[in-house]
């Protein structure tokens, strides 16, 4: 059983639209992580949202925490081929060190 | 400037051979993790250190093994190397305690078992 569930998994877009990725589940996480992954490296960072309803902003990426602590949306606005990656969301719960992480979004912005 | 490195950044071995991965942080961090990640399955826990002698199974422990002995190292052994143990692994560590800390992952290594 897959405790966060992303979506969708792919995403293909043209340079300039706005996209939105999903990250949900039926269980509480005291903090929500996303870390974007390019081919060939880890995972790095971009933002940890802890309260519920947190709205961050990192540039042209918007990050939110839902209400119940239960969800999480990414929102690029104006996608730029630099944005290409794999998005992951991942969960601590319990203010535990572990994490779980969602399967992905692929994203490719195309030219 | 601080660092995670893992070696090697590929590796081919064959079934049923010991198999022993790297893995070396420069942070000063009480926390190390192991992870693999396969296609259709994201990253899963394999392993994970809260501090030296603290070593703790995650979802998919069977057939891996870890030892800490010192702050900086976290190896990942494979006791007898499996075809479904084929993937890219990383290892990754964090710092203090509450949920809330960037991991900071290596580049990881791509094993493959034939």
């Amino acid at each position: 059983t897959q405790l966060l569930e992303q979506s969708p998994q792919f995403l293909s877009i043209q340079e300039g639209e706005n996209l939105t990725v999903y990250c949900n589940s039926s269980s509480v996480f005291s903090s929500l992580q996303w870390y974007r992954q390019e081919p060939g490296e880890g995972p790095v960072l971009l933002v940890t949202v802890v309260t519920g309803g947190e709205v961050k902003k990192l540039k042209r990426l918007t990050f939110q925490f839902g209400d119940a602590r239960k969800d999480s949306s990414l929102h690029i606005t104006a996608a730029q081929p630099g944005d290409t990656g794999l998005y992951l969301c991942a969960g601590s719960q319990g203010g535990s060190e572990k994490l779980v992480f969602g399967k992905g979004t692929k994203l490719t912005v195309n030219p | 400037d601080a660092e995670i490195t893992q070696s090697p950044r590929h590796k081919i071995t064959e079934t049923g051979r010991q198999v022993t991965l790297a893995c070396h942080q420069t942070w000063n961090h009480n926390n190390m993790f192991w992870y693999r990640q396969d296609l259709g399955h994201g990253l899963r826990l394999i392993h994970y250190s809260y501090g030296v002698q603290d070593t703790n199974k995650g979802e998919v422990s069977d057939g891996y093994s870890v030892s800490r002995s010192n702050t900086e190292d976290l190896p990942l052994t494979l006791e007898s190397a499996a075809s479904s143990q084929t993937s890219v692994y990383f290892c990754a560590s964090s710092e203090g305690q509450g949920g809330r800390y960037e991991q900071y992952f290596g580049p990881g290594t791509r094993l493959t078992v034939t």
